[in-house]
């Protein structure tokens, strides 16, 4: 089955500064991968995903790169906001069937004022 | 924007009882999902509902659990006799807004079972 690995697991920046979350998996049929946020005491809540037909999606501050040679991607966040620090999962599924997809360990991320 | 509802947020419950989470899904949504996550652990697939059935199931989802929609609102997942290692946050999830199964999740902000 499908593995994935994130890194690093916890993260502190400071505001301003910019924060990358690196993912690998292991299934070349993985095609969809999806990035979420988990704020405390909250469900994880998709924030940006990606298709393996694209090699970069961008949206406002945040943005994910795709490598499907390597088997990674990349979550990008520029301009850190203190209301960005939360857990970030990556996760990898096929697009068909994307519900079932499989975590990785979570990034614990902190933005310092 | 709506949401996937779960209830309760917490349940306490002793071992060997048998508990049912219960959610509500996103109207119109056709798929539905249940995710169960270890404190400080990852998030992991248990169970899957389309159609009103199974659509895939992990090894962890084994006969102690079991899912229905007993309703056209409802989504609940039952665990027959529960075990200490089954203390988890417990996530539903749903999609499908169009009918495709690959619209993106929306999930709920969990049920956190304690069994004691």
């Amino acid at each position: 089955g499908e593995n994935v690995e994130q890194h690093p697991s916890t993260l502190s920046v400071q505001e301003g500064d910019s924060a990358v979350i690196k993912c690998t998996y292991s299934d070349s049929a993985s095609n969809y991968f999806p990035w979420y946020k988990q704020e405390l005491g909250k469900g994880p809540q998709l924030i940006i995903d990606i298709r393996s037909n694209v090699g970069e999606k961008k949206d406002q501050r945040i943005a994910v790169t795709l490598n499907k040679t390597a088997k990674h991607f990349s979550l990008h966040i520029t301009e850190t906001q203190p209301e960005d620090s939360a857990v970030y999962f990556c996760a990898a599924s096929i697009f068909t069937n994307a519900g079932k997809s499989t975590f990785g360990d979570g990034t614990t991320l902190t933005v310092k004022p | 924007e709506p949401e996937v509802t779960q209830t309760p947020s917490h349940q306490v419950t002793q071992m060997g009882q048998e508990v049912i989470l219960r959610c509500v899904p996103i109207s119109n949504h056709l798929y539905f999902y249940w995710y169960r996550q270890i404190l400080g652990q990852k998030v992991e697939f248990l169970v899957s509902f389309y159609n009103n059935e199974i659509s895939e199931k992990s090894e962890i989802f084994d006969d102690q659990f079991s899912v229905e929609r007993p309703d056209g609102s409802n989504f609940t997942l039952k665990i027959r006799s529960t075990k200490l290692e089954d203390s988890a946050m417990y996530f539903c999830a749903s999609s499908g807004r169009t009918g495709f199964a690959n619209s993106p999740l929306h999930f709920g902000n969990g049920t956190r079972l304690t069994v004691t």
